[in-house]
C-alpha cells in the first residue's frame, strides 16, 4: 500500500533563512508526487508536482522540491523563507504503476518568525 | 482565475440532523473529488466522480453518506444522520482530466462542519 510521512509536525525558521519541509514516501511502483500549502479556513492551493524527468521541480512562489529515488523523499525547499510562507503544507504521493487513488501526508506547519 | 466553489462555508449542527454541502467545479473539469480533513490530519478521500459516474466511493461511509452529481457538473454530498465524529472540513477538489494521475487538483475552500 501507498503512504506519505512528513515527520515534522512544525518546523519555525527565521525570515530570509532557507527552509525545508521534510517528506517521504512509500510506494510499490514510480510515484507521482504533489506539494499543496493551505492557509487558515482556506482550501489547499497546489505548488508543485513530480512526474518524471528533472528531479528538481520548481513550482509557485519561489517553491522547488527534489525528488530522490534511493532515500523515497521529496522534500520542499525555498532558499529565502517570507513571513507570508506561514502556512500548513501537504505532501502526496500517487503510484503510477496503480489506479489509487493519491494519498496525503498528515501535515507540516511552518512558521516563519519575522 | 477560475476556481472551486463549496457552500456553506460553514454549517453548525444537532447530531441526527441531516446536512448537505454543495460544489460547483471548475468549468469543463471532468473529475470531482470529496475529501474529509480532520483537524490535525491531512485530507482523506471520501468518493470520486467522473463526469457523472462514482469511480471511488471505498471510503464514503455508506450508511449515512450520499453523493451524487447528476449532471456531470455540480455535486452534493449528504450526511444523514449527522454523528459528533463528523464533525470536519469537507473540502471539495476538481481536475481537468479523466482518470490521468499526473493532473492536478483544485481544492475549493471547504465546508467547516460542526456537529453539536
Amino acid at each position: 500500500a501507498q503512504s506519505v510521512a512528513q515527520p515534522e509536525d512544525q518546523v519555525n525558521v527565521a525570515e530570509g533563512n532557507p527552509l525545508t519541509v521534510k517528506c517521504t514516501y512509500s510506494v510499490s511502483g514510480n510515484p507521482y508526487l504533489f506539494w499543496y500549502v493551505q492557509y487558515p479556513n482556506r482550501g489547499l492551493q497546489f505548488l508543485l508536482k513530480y512526474i518524471t524527468g528533472d528531479n528538481l521541480v520548481k513550482g509557485s512562489y519561489g517553491f522547488e522540491a527534489e525528488f530522490n529515488k534511493s532515500q523515497t523523499s521529496f522534500h520542499l525547499k525555498k532558499p529565502s523563507a517570507l513571513v507570508s510562507d506561514s502556512a500548513l503544507y501537504f505532501c502526496a504521493v500517487r503510484d503510477m504503476n496503480r489506479d489509487d487513488k493519491i494519498i496525503f501526508g498528515k501535515g507540516t506547519r511552518l512558521h516563519i518568525l519575522p | 482565475e477560475a476556481e472551486v466553489a463549496q457552500s456553506p462555508r460553514y454549517k453548525i449542527t444537532e447530531k441526527s440532523q441531516a446536512v448537505a454541502f454543495w460544489c460547483d467545479p471548475i468549468s469543463g473539469h471532468a473529475t470531482l473529488y470529496w475529501y474529509r480533513q480532520i483537524l490535525g490530519q491531512g485530507p482523506e478521500l471520501l468518493v470520486q466522480f467522473q463526469d457523472e459516474s462514482v469511480v471511488d466511493d471505498s471510503q464514503l461511509p455508506k450508511d449515512r453518506f450520499s453523493a451524487e452529481r447528476l449532471k456531470g457538473v455540480d455535486s452534493t454530498l449528504k450526511i444523514q444522520p449527522a454523528e459528533l465524529g463528523d464533525s470536519a472540513m469537507y473540502l471539495c477538489a476538481s481536475s481537468l482530466l479523466a482518470g490521468a494521475g499526473t493532473d492536478t487538483q483544485y481544492f475549493g475552500p471547504g465546508t467547516r462542519l460542526t456537529v453539536l
